[in-house]
């Protein structure tokens, strides 16, 4: 079982819609963070977050850790959205662990 | 700044050869981290390391060395390639620890191990 499970693992939406993608761990963690990769392969962080909520833009992530939850949020999406975007996790040992990715693809 | 830079972008290598990875940040950053990326699986840990002279192995170390002679710079070494390195190499750096610090990631080596 991986530490990291995301969902889903591919969405299409139209131009303009809300999108939602979900991140479950399963290992104690220091901070959880959202990263997107673009078609050509180069990957950014988007968000580092340990409780609460961040926005930046039109994307909003959110973590329950209680739950061992986080959601990405992308509101009034665009084509320029289509991108892979992964969740992972680090502790305070230094050690990453990696969802597999939400492939999203925003038709105009 | 240029960032996290590496490199080759791409480099086929035969069974047994050996290659390094360089990777180069000037960014003056702590912490520097190598992953792969397989297709359909999630990034995997190879080494981090915390700073200069310092380094500890991630999740899948074998098959792999580092150093860290300089804040700048951490090679990955493979000495004896193998088909299952076949794999896309990206560099990751950051200025604090995993939790503290955004990871600036390079734009990744993609290898074929034939």
């Amino acid at each position: 079982k991986n530490e990291v499970e995301q969902s889903p693992q591919n969405l299409t939406a139209q131009e303009g819609e809300f999108i939602t993608i979900n991140c479950s761990y399963s290992v104690g963690i220091s901070a959880l963070h959202w990263l997107q990769q673009h078609p050509g392969g180069g990957i950014v962080s988007l968000f580092m977050l340990s409780s609460g909520k961040k926005k930046h833009g039109r994307l909003i992530a959110t973590i329950n850790i209680q739950e061992k939850h986080s959601s990405l949020h992308i509101t009034a999406s665009h084509p320029r959205d289509s991108a892979v975007y992964i969740c992972a996790v680090s502790n305070t040992g230094n050690q990453f662990y990696f969802g597999t990715g939400t492939s999203l693809t925003v038709i105009p | 700044n240029a960032g996290v830079t590496q490199t080759p972008k791409f480099r086929i290598l035969k069974i047994g050869q050996s290659m390094t990875l360089q990777c180069t940040q000037d960014m003056n950053h702590n912490y520097m981290y190598w992953y792969r990326q397989d297709p359909g699986m999630g990034l995997k840990l190879i080494y981090y390391s915390v700073g200069a002279g310092i380094t500890d192995k991630g999740e899948v170390p074998n098959g792999y060395n580092v150093s860290r002679s300089t804040t700048e710079d951490f090679p990955l070494r493979l000495e004896l390639a193998a088909p299952s390195q076949t794999s896309v190499y990206f560099c990751a750096s950051s200025l604090g620890g995993a939790g503290t610090d955004t990871q600036y990631f390079g734009p990744g080596t993609r290898l074929t191990v034939l």
